[in-house]
């Protein structure tokens, strides 16, 4: 499969703890985006990498919140003193500059409940 | 105000109807206006790009309206395979990195 690639599929946390999750993008691909989205709403923003650079961060992306993009292939999105307001599904995204309309081919999520 | 509205439905609607959603987005510097479908537990993935001039792919037809910041999603002759949640997604230029969806229409095609 060389679509995106998102690990661990679920995690299960109890408060107070950190969280890392990992993705892998298409492999030409520069830009990665994280998403996250809750129950009936549409994914929301949280940070966008154009190869190892991350260019921008949303206002919800807490101190709390750290993103890395290494060697800019995959990229970790880690998550300190988790709180139950952080549970959601976070969506990783990739797509390739000058690609069509620059489209943004998403992972299958990390699913997030923090107890 | 939300930056992307759409109707929540759900939609109901049986096999071979007609069924339209809409959208409006509050920020009119966007320039970059998408559907985006995601099925159940799934990840989101694009159905359409929309154009100024409006675009017919198949049984699906995007329009835009610029100075109503009104986009709109036409399927019809629906399959039972089109239910899914639709979203509508606007950007306000290249690399998109700063789209912004909508929360999303449920629609369910019955036999």
């Amino acid at each position: 499969d060389t679509g995106v690639s998102q690990d661990p599929r679920h995690k299960i946390t109890k408060r107070g703890q950190n969280v890392t999750f990992r993705c892998d993008p298409i492999s030409e691909h520069n830009r990665l985006y994280w998403y996250r989205q809750t129950l009936g709403q549409g994914p929301e923003f949280l940070t966008y990498f154009q190869n190892e650079a991350q260019l921008e961060k949303s206002r919800l992306l807490s101190d709390r919140f750290s993103a890395e993009r290494p060697k800019g292939s995959f990229s970790t999105l880690e998550i300190q003193r988790t709180e139950q307001g952080d549970s959601a599904m976070y969506l990783c995204a990739s797509s390739y500059t000058s690609g069509r309309y620059n489209e943004q081919f998403f992972g299958p999520g990390t699913r997030l409940t923090v107890l | 105000r939300k930056e992307v509205e759409q109707d929540p439905g759900p939609f109901n609607v049986p096999e071979g109807a007609t069924v339209a959603f809409n959208c409006t987005y509050s920020n009119s510097a966007s320039q970059s206006f998408f559907w985006y479908r995601q099925d159940c537990r799934k990840e989101p993935k694009l159905l359409m790009s929309v154009y100024s001039s409006g675009n017919e792919d198949g049984r699906f037809t995007a329009q835009l309206n610029r100075a109503s910041q009104y986009i709109s999603l036409l399927i019809r002759d629906s399959k039972l395979s089109d239910s899914a949640t639709y979203l509508c997604v606007v950007s306000s230029q290249a690399p998109y990195n700063d789209m912004r969806f909508g929360a999303g229409t449920r629609l369910t095609v019955k036999p």
